[in-house]
């Protein structure tokens, strides 16, 4: 099976504006779920997703959504860029959730400048 | 609340020397564990998990690790580390009833010495 997909790699955005970033799952995989790795702050979680609804939330500011699509691809999105969203985005995904493994996408390398 | 927290954010060996990386946790209900190895700009690859059953689990790679309840570690190790071995180490908790949210420590940097 092909692995877990992200798009696109690298992105450079200017302080203000807003950003879409996709995630194609592992097939058959009906859970995905989004992190933000930064030097300072690890590894946070910041939503799952799972058969297009939102099951979990971590502690990120509203500026910071997402969705899932009936063919479990996800996409996130943060509004009003600041220089602090500068950061690797990981989405992962897992057949069901829960407390079963996640397997990780290459990520996308965020700047905000 | 579940939290993990890993030992020494760099670790140094010798090439061939035994490679072992500290991880302990703190959780209310059984905990279901992993450790993700990360190498330079890329994603997170799965190297072992502990859910319920043998409390030793061997991973990919030679890597293996061991859950002590009594403790509350699970302690990543390999005989005789590699050179291609060097990468960072992430310990992970599952939130159980939380759905697919992992909590990870701050990570541990691997170097591997000629």
């Amino acid at each position: 099976k092909a692995g877990v997909t992200q798009t696109p790699r690298y992105l450079i955005k200017t302080r203000g504006q807003q950003v879409t970033l996709s995630c194609s799952p592992i097939s058959g995989h009906r859970s995905v779920s989004w992190y933000q790795q930064t030097p300072g702050q690890g590894l946070q979680f910041l939503f799952e997703y799972f058969s297009e609804t939102q099951r979990n939330k971590g502690n990120f500011p509203g500026r910071f959504s997402g969705r899932q699509f009936s063919n479990s691809r996800s996409e996130m999105n943060v509004s009003t860029l600041e220089l602090g969203d500068s950061a690797l985005y990981l989405c992962a995904s897992s057949d069901t959730g829960g407390s079963y493994e996640q397997y990780f996408g290459p990520g996308t390398r965020l700047t905000v400048t | 609340a579940q939290s993990v927290t890993q030992l020494g954010s760099h670790v140094s060996v010798s090439e061939g020397a035994l490679v072992l990386l500290r991880c302990n946790y703190s959780s209310s209900v059984p905990p279901y564990l992993f450790w993700y190895v990360q190498y330079p700009n890329q994603g997170l690859q799965l190297l072992l998990k502990y859910t319920t059953g043998a409390t030793l689990v061997k991973g990919i790679n030679g890597f293996e690790a061991e859950f002590k309840k009594s403790e509350t570690s699970f302690h990543l190790t390999k005989p005789s580390a590699h050179m291609s071995d060097a990468a960072e180490y992430f310990c992970a908790v599952s939130v159980y009833n939380q759905g697919g949210k992992l909590i990870f420590g701050q990570g541990t940097e691997l170097s591997v010495k000629p």
